[in-house]
């Protein structure tokens, strides 16, 4: 198993471009999520989903949107870049109710100047 | 405002010593508590966890004291080596299990 995986590693954007961070599971978990960790502070939850075609926000969910049209797939979209949103990102699964550890990936790097 | 706070950026401890990871919280809903570990470049792992129903949780040589009435938490490695060198987060659930809520981190050292 690949586990979680993220694409791109690293991304420069522009202020006001688009992107879309991509996170895939083969895990067969129901659960996903994704965080942003900025420089000496812990990871803060930005959206959540708890199974194909169900998503929700987190405490940090403005300036991005999300969609689960698979159990797979979870991808992450910024639509109008902000310096603010310079971070890394992280995606992670968890099987389901009851399981409570959740799996990362290794994380996207995103500067936006 | 942050719920989970972990107040030391910073610990350094010899190989074969106590290493203690202090971590406390202020919502009294939360009633499951996890350890991750990371590494540089590297997503954070599972490393224990407890459910507010227990005091102590151990495996190995990690073991997680919870302090409800005091809304404390600690990670204890016992001995440390020093391929524990990593950052510690400390995270915090409630109710549902949907959301997860994390320290800021403790970047522990253990010296050779």
């Amino acid at each position: 198993n690949a586990g979680v995986t993220q694409t791109p590693k690293f991304r420069i954007l522009k202020i006001g471009q688009s992107m879309t961070l991509q996170c895939t599971q083969d895990m067969n978990h129901n659960y996903m999520y994704w965080y942003r960790q900025d420089p000496g502070m812990g990871l803060k939850l930005i959206y959540y989903s708890v199974g194909a075609g169900i998503t929700d926000k987190g405490e940090v969910p403005n300036g991005y949107n999300v969609s689960r049209s698979t159990t797979e797939d979870f991808p992450l979209r910024l639509e109008l870049a902000a310096p603010s949103q310079t971070s890394v990102y992280f995606c992670a699964s968890r099987a389901g109710q009851g399981i409570y550890e959740q799996y990362f990936g290794p994380g996207t790097r995103l500067t936006v100047t | 405002d942050q719920q989970v706070k972990q107040n030391s950026p910073s610990l350094s401890v010899q190989e074969g010593r106590i290493s203690i990871l202090n971590c406390d919280y202020t919502n009294s809903m939360f009633d499951y508590f996890l350890w991750y570990k990371k590494y540089p470049a590297e997503g954070p792992t599972f490393l224990i966890s407890i459910s507010s129903i227990k005091d102590k949780n151990e495996d190995g040589r990690f073991t997680v004291f919870l302090n409800k009435s005091a809304k404390h938490l600690s990670l204890h490695i016992v001995p440390s080596q020093p391929g524990d060198s990593a950052v510690y987060f400390c995270a915090a659930s409630e109710g549902n299990f949907n959301k997860f809520y994390f320290g800021s981190g403790t970047k522990l050292n253990v010296k050779p």
